[in-house]
């Protein structure tokens, strides 16, 4: 059973075009993120849901939007995508925010905008 | 900007050495948390120190932490080669709601 599993786990597209990244958890957690790793691995957040609310948009370009349909679930919508859009992104949850618990991670989504 | 600073940056020992990671953050937090990826993998929790506390023990990892010098200190004893993998600190701030980590230590066991 994958706690939180992600797809595609690669992604190839063209500058311009519009691309998803979907999030699901099974591990009844009220809180997801989504990371951004650059190819230095630094780790930085972009996103935060806590039971389908937005609590964190780390001035991240519009072009990127999130949506939680329900807890379980926080997808990444991506607009017009630009060759600086290329990292790896990941998903997490966690039992509660800011309540000390340790993030379970997805396996991360490559993608590679050319 | 980054919470945590590593150190080293990369690091390389023998099986069944010790290993010693450390890491410096800026804020007041409420944990501190050490994660380990593999390469082309996510991240996987290892430990998580309360502010509080001064020391955790979990199998061959024991963590430090020193709130008054705001450090950390990661020690895995007798190393394996599965343990060859990036190692991550981050920190949950106070009424920051999230993980802010650093930027990693690179770790090769060679057997």
């Amino acid at each position: 059973d994958t706690a939180v599993s992600q797809t595609p786990k690669y992604l190839v597209t063209q500058m311009g075009n519009d691309k998803s990244i979907k999030c699901e958890q099974n591990l009844g957690h009220d809180t997801m993120y989504w990371y951004k790793q650059d190819s230095k691995k630094f780790l930085k957040i972009m996103f935060s849901y806590n039971n389908k609310e937005l609590i964190i948009n780390e001035t991240v370009p519009n072009r990127f939007s999130p949506k939680s349909p329900d807890k379980a679930h926080l997808n990444l919508h991506i607009n017009s995508l630009e060759l600086g859009d290329s990292a790896v992104y990941f998903c997490a949850s966690s039992r509660e925010v800011g309540a000390g618990y340790g993030y379970t991670f997805g396996s991360g989504t490559r993608l590679t905008v050319v | 900007s980054q919470q945590g600073e590593e150190d080293p940056q990369a690091l390389s020992i023998q099986e069944g050495e010790n290993a010693t990671m450390n890491c410096s953050y800026k804020t007041s937090i409420n944990n501190l948390q050490w994660y380990r990826q593999n390469s082309g993998r996510g991240l996987v929790h290892l430990i998580l120190i309360r502010s509080n506390e001064r020391e955790k023990h979990s199998g061959r990892l024991r963590v430090t932490l020193d709130t008054s010098k705001k450090s950390s200190s990661l020690l895995i004893t007798a190393s394996r080669a599965a343990d060859t993998a990036s190692y991550f600190c981050a920190t949950d701030r106070e009424y920051g709601n999230k993980l802010v980590f650093g930027a990693g230590t690179i770790l090769r066991v060679k057997s």
